[in-house]
Parts: structure tokens; C-alpha cells; sequence
């Protein structure tokens, strides 16, 4: 099992939808988790960290579910400058960020 | 502020050329990383600095030697690299304490892309 996975879409959604991206990861250890937004050649942002209870951030919502080693990203009322790699990192046993692959979102108007 | 900024913002370089890349942050932060990132892949990891001490190289080879001249600078010295190296480079900075294995989220600088020709 890879240790982050990622459905790398692409995600072709119109303006206004709401789509939701899923993660898993392999190492039950894991305590910090993170989605991070990357726009073509330009760097990874973070979006959010992810917690326990659940975090919302005006139209984003993450959730992690710890016993499943899932986490996901809900966005509400998409927009067309949403359009980007979305990644989910996972924090590692050193220290380290352990990255999925990224799933693609293109939003049409 | 969250800035991680970066120099060169592009750069060519031969085979046999020395060239440095450059990376700075004030947030106060003491961890600082380099990745590696080829097209339509997640940043590779290639090395921490923690306290201004190396703490991780990825097995990254030698003709890319990382420095750190203090908690806020970070540099990356290539040389005699290969076309397969041709990349975006990108410094991030976190918080973190000696011995801290906690990952914390990670400010990334707008990168370096370099073509080895």
C-alpha cells in the first residue's frame, strides 16, 4: 500500500458544484495531515490542516477519520479559481511531509 | 508574514557549470527543506536542516551539496548535474524544535526552475 493515496482524477466539475476529493494513508502513527494547493508551476500552498473533530474554512470542509486512515476535502460552491492540483499530505515519522500524488480540479464555467 | 523566498527564479545551466540556489525566510522558523519537483509530480524530498544541522538527506547525490549559513538562509550548490535534473526546486520552512518529530505544516518559496542542458 502506497503511503498516501490520492484519486488523481482529473475532476471536471461546473461552476457552483460541490465536490469532494478523498485520501487514505498507510501509517496508523501519523499525527498531522494537511491538504496544500498547488496551481500549475507555481508552489504548494497550504489549504489546511486537518483535525480530529473536523475543520471548516468558509467553503472548505476537512475531515479525518482516523480508524479508516482517511481524510477528506469537501468544496462547496465551487469556483473557476478553485482549479488546481489539490494535494494530501500526510506528516511522516521524521518529521517530514509525505505527499500524495494530487488530484486535478478544473472547474467550467 | 509567510514568506519563503527564492533566487534565482529560473536558471540554465551546462553540465560542467557551479551554481548556487538561494532561500530565505523570517518567520522565525527553525526547520528548512529542499525539494525536488518534476511535472505532474508531488515535491520529492531531498534534504532537512533542522537547528542549521542536516537531519535527513534522502540519499540525494553529491553533486547537489546543501548548505545552511544560518536560521534563516538556506542554499543549495550544484554541480556538474545531469539533463534528468532538470526540475523545479523548491526551500519550505516549519517550526520545529530539536528532536521534535512532529510534522508541522511546511511554507514553500516560489521555487527555482532549473534546465540542465
Amino acid at each position: 500500500r502506497k503511503e498516501v493515496e490520492q484519486d488523481p482524477g482529473p475532476f471536471n466539475v461546473p461552476e457552483g458544484a460541490t465536490v469532494a476529493f478523498n485520501c487514505t494513508y498507510s501509517n496508523s502513527a501519523s499525527q498531522s495531515f494537511f491538504w496544500y494547493r498547488q496551481d500549475c508551476r507555481k508552489e504548494p500552498k497550504l489549504l489546511m490542516s486537518v483535525y480530529s473533530s473536523g475543520n471548516e474554512d468558509g467553503r472548505f470542509t476537512a475531515q479525518l477519520n482516523r480508524a479508516s486512515q482517511y481524510i477528506s476535502l469537501l468544496i462547496r460552491d465551487s469556483k473557476l479559481s478553485d482549479s488546481a492540483t489539490y494535494l494530501c499530505v500526510v506528516g511522516g515519522s521524521q518529521g517530514n511531509l509525505i505527499f500524495g500524488k494530487g488530484t486535478k480540479l478544473s472547474v467550467k464555467p | 508574514d509567510t514568506e519563503v523566498t527564492q533566487t534565482p527564479k529560473h536558471l540554465v545551466m551546462g553540465m560542467t557549470n557551479k551554481k548556487s540556489l538561494k532561500c530565505e525566510q523570517h518567520m522565525g522558523h527553525r526547520a528548512m527543506y529542499w525539494y525536488k519537483q518534476k511535472a505532474k509530480k508531488p515535491p520529492e524530498l531531498m534534504f532537512v536542516y533542522s537547528y542549521e544541522k542536516l537531519s535527513i538527506n534522502e540519499s540525494v547525490p553529491s553533486r547537489f551539496s546543501p548548505e545552511c549559513p544560518n536560521s534563516s538562509l538556506l542554499n543549495l550548490h550544484l554541480h556538474a548535474l545531469q539533463p534528468e535534473d532538470s526540475a523545479l526546486y523548491l526551500c519550505a520552512s516549519s517550526q520545529g524544535r530539536t528532536g521534535d518529530f512532529f510534522a508541522y505544516e511546511q511554507y514553500f518559496g516560489p521555487g527555482t526552475r532549473l534546465t540542465v542542458t
